[in-house]
């Protein structure tokens, strides 16, 4: 079993939509979660960065953490076209900061 | 958000050659620094963690011997792949970490070795 499941996808949604990923996770001690897109080719980018449980928006980005059910979200509300982009799960403890990532789930908004 | 570069972007040399890959901090201190590598469509497989001033730390599997890094200061980590081969074509990417867990990452540096 993989430290961190994410469904790879892949995920298409019109413009405009509402586009949820989430990830689950098995080591409790995770207690940083990240979200970093990634274009083709290129670096991934931090997105959200969450400490410890809760909820956290920036603009059109909500990341949702539930350490209680080992279980966190991504959403991008009103979806554009530019938002198409492999979407990375990241976590890590406070032992070494080395971080665990999902399978990444690729997704692509239809104009 | 922090800034993190590599050089070069992209390099194609012949099997057997060394190649030297950067990575830069450049408006923050990176105490640590991560080497990762990708296969297409799949996602980063960490290398080594290096700590400025000490040895690199490498995951299992990897070979220190073929992957030299060197973390010489706060702004500047490189990953040297010794007598390279086809099979070490990849995509290489570097993170650099100042404050605790948050990582930023570099544009990445494709490699193809002929």
């Amino acid at each position: 079993q993989k430290e961190v499941e994410q469904d790879p996808g892949p995920l298409s949604v019109p413009e405009g939509a509402i586009v949820s990923l989430n990830c689950t996770y098995s080591n409790s001690a995770f207690q940083y979660f990240m979200w970093y897109r990634q274009y083709s080719r290129k670096g991934p980018e931090l997105l959200m960065y969450t400490y410890s449980s809760g909820n956290k928006e920036d603009g059109r980005f909500t990341a949702q953490v539930d350490k209680s059910s080992k279980y966190i979200s991504l959403f991008i509300r009103d979806s554009q076209p530019s938002d198409s982009a492999t979407y990375l799960c990241a976590m890590t403890s406070s032992n070494d900061y080395k971080l665990s990532f999902g399978a990444g789930t690729t997704v692509t908004v239809r104009a | 958000g922090a800034v993190v570069s590599q050089h070069p972007s992209r390099v194609i040399c012949k099997s057997g050659t060394s190649v030297k890959i950067e990575c830069r901090s450049l408006d923050f201190q990176a105490t640590t620094m991560f080497w990762y590598r990708q296969f297409p469509k799949q996602s980063l497989m960490l290398m080594a963690t290096s700590n400025e001033g000490s040895k690199a730390t490498y995951e299992q599997g990897v070979e220190k011997d073929k992957f030299l890094i060197n973390h010489a200061s706060l702004t500047l980590s490189t990953l040297t792949v010794t007598s390279a081969h086809p099979e070490d074509s990849s995509f290489y990417i570097c993170s650099a970490s100042g404050r605790a867990s948050e990582q930023f990452f570099g544009p990445g540096t494709r490699l193809t070795v002929l």
